[in-house]
């Protein structure tokens, strides 16, 4: 189940089945969006991303949707396996220096 | 995959002193670099803009006499967190760009001001 603590939401899945984590963007100008995997202690690590020109792009288990009249972006993992749980972040390029701008990010908790 | 290597990966400072945070592009020339800020259980908050050549652009609330960003050469971004309190606690990581939109990012730093 999903469940919304004092900063980061948690997402709870058994191993094997499929994780879905969600993520509203901010800017409607943003052109390009990433998911990025952040494991305790580490800087945060490249998923798959998608321009906006694109609603779907698919990766290896992974696969990324994007609805730009909603501002919405998903991030679908297949056959979650426990070396998935981790804080799954969002961003687009919509920030007024080029840099990032991160969502809230989303705890993925595998359990085995 | 390009890659940002960032050092110390880890720092225990005292309160009042200083910490120089290095941030490098291995294998690409970065003109623009990123300084971001995370606390325990929060997404990363962008502190700097780093430019080779010129000066920093820095957020609003971020003290630019207390966050002292270099950008001296194509590769080498580094970040001083001056007279250090607590409170500048954090972990802190950088990112650097290609011309492509994406972003790399370093390994963090984690600083803890006793």
């Amino acid at each position: 189940g999903e469940s919304v603590g004092l900063h980061l939401p948690t997402l709870s899945v058994q191993e094997g089945d499929n994780s879905i984590i969600n993520c509203a963007y901010s800017n409607s100008a943003s052109d390009y969006f990433i998911w990025y995997k952040q494991e305790s202690g580490k800087g945060p690590q490249f998923i798959i991303d998608i321009r906006s020109n694109m609603d779907k792009r698919q990766g290896q288990r992974v696969t990324v949707l994007l609805n730009k009249t909603v501002k919405h972006l998903s991030l679908q993992i297949a056959a979650t396996q426990p070396g998935d749980s981790a804080v799954y972040f969002c961003a687009e390029n919509g920030g007024s220096q080029g840099n990032l701008i991160f969502g809230k990010g989303t705890k993925l908790s595998v359990k085995p | 995959g390009a890659v940002v290597s960032q050092h110390p990966s880890w720092v225990i400072c005292k309160s009042g002193t200083s910490v120089k945070i290095e941030c490098r592009s291995l294998d690409f020339q970065a003109t623009t670099m990123f300084w971001y800020r995370q606390f325990p259980k929060q997404s990363l908050m962008l502190m700097a803009t780093s430019n080779e050549g010129s000066k920093a652009t820095y957020e609003q609330g971020v003290e630019k006499d207390k966050f002292l960003i270099n950008h001296a050469s194509l590769t080498l971004s580094t970040l001083t967190v001056t007279s250090a309190h607590p409170e500048d606690s954090s972990f802190y990581i950088c990112s650097a760009r290609r011309p492509s939109p994406e972003a790399f990012f370093g390994q963090g730093t984690r600083l803890t001001v006793v």
